[in-house]
């Protein structure tokens, strides 16, 4: 089965600082990941994902993320945020096989500081 | 092109009450999903569609909660009848391929 772990709850940051939001993941098959971000009182809107080639993907609003299987993680990462980033964002894994289920990890509540 | 759509976006209801909400998924779409979200967790799986047949239901609290998906569309879920541990965001997905697209969910609380 298929499991995710993002770890860390929340994540503190100033305005224009960077930021990397991380995730690993455990599967014993080859597996799609996506990021997924939920502002508040929203529903979940795709970020970017993974299905194959280039292991660094470029998704919307300046985030991108980094598969490194080696590692099992798939991180998430922006140069500078905005304050209209404040958000909670949902690393997500399924197998590579068309409508699997995705498994989400918990979430990381990202907090943009003025 | 139209997202998924859900009805209602908020309800509020008195335990051993029940509650149906509605979900239309983006049209083409086969597969729909009905995730239940608690607050400070993701989403989990309640129950997965494949046009008007259920793929897994695994996670659904069967004594309590049924879907249907009747002409292979619109969906509903229902509780019958709530518990006050059923409050959260009822969310809907719907997919083509491996990706998945929600709605803005359904905020439900049972008092």
């Amino acid at each position: 089965a298929q499991s995710v772990t993002q770890l860390d709850s929340q994540v503190p940051v100033f305005e224009e600082a960077p930021v990397e939001l991380r995730c690993n993941y455990s599967s014993s098959v080859s597996v799609y990941l996506f990021w997924y971000v939920q502002y508040p009182n929203q529903g979940l809107q795709l970020l970017l994902k993974y299905l194959s080639g280039s292991t660094l993907v470029k998704g919307i609003n300046g985030f991108e993320a980094e598969f490194n299987k080696s590692q099992t993680s798939f991180h998430l990462r922006k140069p500078s945020v905005h304050i209209s980033d404040t958000a909670e964002y949902f690393c997500a894994v399924t197998r590579m096989n068309r409508d699997d289920k995705i498994i989400f990890g918990k979430g990381t509540r990202l907090h943009i500081l003025p | 092109e139209a997202g998924v759509a859900q009805s209602p976006r908020y309800k509020i209801i008195e335990k051993r009450q029940s509650v149906a909400f509605w979900c239309n998924p983006i049209s083409g779409h086969a597969t729909l999903y009905w995730y239940q979200q608690i607050l400070g967790q993701g989403p989990k799986l309640l129950i997965q569609f494949q046009n008007n047949g259920v793929v897994d239901d695994s996670q659904l609290p069967k004594d309590r909660f049924s879907a249907e998906r009747l002409k292979g569309v619109d969906s509903t879920l229902k509780i019958q009848p709530a518990k006050l541990e059923d409050s959260a965001v009822y969310l809907c997905a719907s997919s083509l391929e491996e990706t998945q697209y929600f709605g803005p969910g359904t905020r439900l609380l049972v008092l």
